[in-house]
């Protein structure tokens, strides 16, 4: 199946820095990414929705200022983590699909999390 | 709104015995259904999904999923429980309204399986 990397897998830093988080569809062409979050024993919240080569969509309560959404190429997108702050502190979660078309033929492919901790 | 509950925190099941994690939605128009698995400090992993046809479908690790409509719900099935099988699972349902990019999650079910 198809496979999506995440680096790094976690990540410690101090709070007021700013942390890159990569997402790499590793054999497959991923015209849509997702990134969500994850608090401990809760479910994954979508954050953002991004297509390549455009703006990325946030949802409702997220700070597209904090969380800067890259998605340059059709194998790699990036979530930055502007000036971090110790509620920042969660595990987020890439998914990456193929193709450009709705609907559920078109799988949706999860990275491994990468866990970030902000003292 | 397009929701997904999983009513258990937590199911605690003896190895070879049969498991069950209950999944109910609620959606506008036809459901497209998902469970995916969690293990430790890792992303997803893709179960099985209903589109349309059977109500019961098969996925992975021998694991299925019986739909019913009437009943809103998309329980997880296994005959019979691995102690590997302990994870994290969730029912998600497809948000078609946006054009079928959202993924809803539930809140997740915590699976033990004692040896």
């Amino acid at each position: 199946g198809a496979v999506v990397s995440q680096h790094p897998s976690w990540v410690i830093c101090k709070s007021g820095t700013s942390v890159k988080i990569e997402c790499r569809s590793l054999d497959f062409q991923a015209t849509t990414m997702f990134w969500y979050r994850q608090f401990p024993k809760q479910s994954l919240m979508l954050m953002a929705t991004s297509n390549e080569g455009s703006k990325a969509t946030y949802e409702q309560g997220v700070e597209k200022d904090k969380f800067l959404i890259n998605h340059a190429s059709l194998t790699l997108s990036t979530l930055t983590v502007t000036s971090a702050h110790p509620e920042d502190s969660s595990f987020y979660i890439c998914s990456a699909r193929e193709g450009k078309l709705a609907g559920v033929r078109v799988e949706q492919f999860f990275g491994p999390g990468t866990r970030l901790t902000v003292l | 709104a397009q929701s997904v509950a999983q009513p258990e925190d937590q199911v605690n099941v003896a190895e070879g015995n049969p498991l069950t994690v209950k999944c109910t939605y609620s959606v506008s128009g036809n459901p497209y259904l998902f469970w995916y698995v969690q293990y430790p400090n890792r992303g997803l992993q893709f179960l099985l999904k209903y589109i349309t046809g059977d109500n019961l479908v098969k996925g992975s690790y021998g694991f299925e999923a019986e739909f019913n409509k009437s009943q809103t719900s998309f329980h997880l099935k296994k005959p019979s429980a691995l102690v590997s099988d302990s994870a994290l699972y969730f029912c998600a349902v497809r948000d078609m309204r946006t054009g079928g990019f959202k993924t809803i999650f539930g809140a997740g079910t915590r699976l033990f399986v004692k040896a």
